[in-house]
């Protein structure tokens, strides 16, 4: 079975600290995983994602992710929060294969709050 | 934005009746998927397509079905309104996968309150 843990529901910053969000993952199978953002009332975005190319992952707005099959970790950073970054981040992984591949399994989600 | 439209985008039922929300793309992907967002517990699958008529269960399916009767349409029926399935419901269509995923591309939710 396939799941998504991320650690800590809600995570604070100043503007212009580093951002760190936990992601680990447990699968039987090579995972591919996603980082999503949601901001208030709008459906997910894609920030990034890893399909097993480079470990480490560049996506939008400044925001990175690598890949560590050791830990079971695919975290996501930033150097330098803006206000702009609030919203809920979500971690997700597929495994499946063939027609299941475009399943996605959640975590619960993290809610990042910039102070000024 | 991909072409993604929910309707309803707010709707509130009495317990025991049937509802129905759409999910319309104009992007023809060949794969939808509905999810259920809830406090807590993230995003969970509920049903998805893989073609035309090809439609196949996720992890939170009971008490719902699925329709598709062509590219772009794809139907979410709950067939008797339980006020556990008051949640936001979210549709999100992607392409075939090839050799690894293809990007998920979310529409904006469907708030369902049942009462």
């Amino acid at each position: 079975a396939q799941s998504v843990t991320q650690l800590g529901s809600h995570v604070s910053v100043s503007e212009g600290a580093l951002v760190l969000l936990r992601c680990n993952y447990s699968s039987s199978v090579p995972p591919y995983l996603f980082w999503y953002v949601q901001y208030p009332n709008q459906g997910l975005q894609l920030l990034l994602k890893y399909t097993s190319a480079a470990t480490l992952v560049k996506g939008i707005n400044g925001f990175e992710a690598e890949f560590k099959k050791s830990e079971t970790s695919f975290h996501l950073t930033k150097p330098s929060a803006h206000m702009s970054d609030a919203a809920e981040y979500f971690c997700a992984v597929s495994v499946g294969r063939g027609s299941t591949l475009g399943r996605l399994y959640f975590g619960r989600g993290t809610q990042l709050t910039v102070w000024p | 934005d991909a072409g993604i439209t929910q309707s309803p985008r707010h709707k509130v039922t009495e317990t025991g009746t049937p509802v129905t929300l759409r999910c319309h793309q104009t992007e023809n992907h060949r794969y939808m998927y509905w999810y259920r967002q809830d406090p807590g517990h993230g995003l969970r699958l509920i049903h998805y397509s893989y073609g035309v008529k090809d439609t196949d269960k996720g992890e939170v399916s009971d008490g719902y079905s699925v329709s598709r009767s062509k590219t772009e349409d794809f139907l979410l029926t709950l067939e008797s309104a339980t006020s556990s399935q008051t949640s936001v419901y979210f549709c999100a269509i992607s392409e075939s996968p090839g050799q690894g995923p293809t990007e998920a591309f979310f529409g904006q939710g469907t708030r369902l309150t049942v009462v």
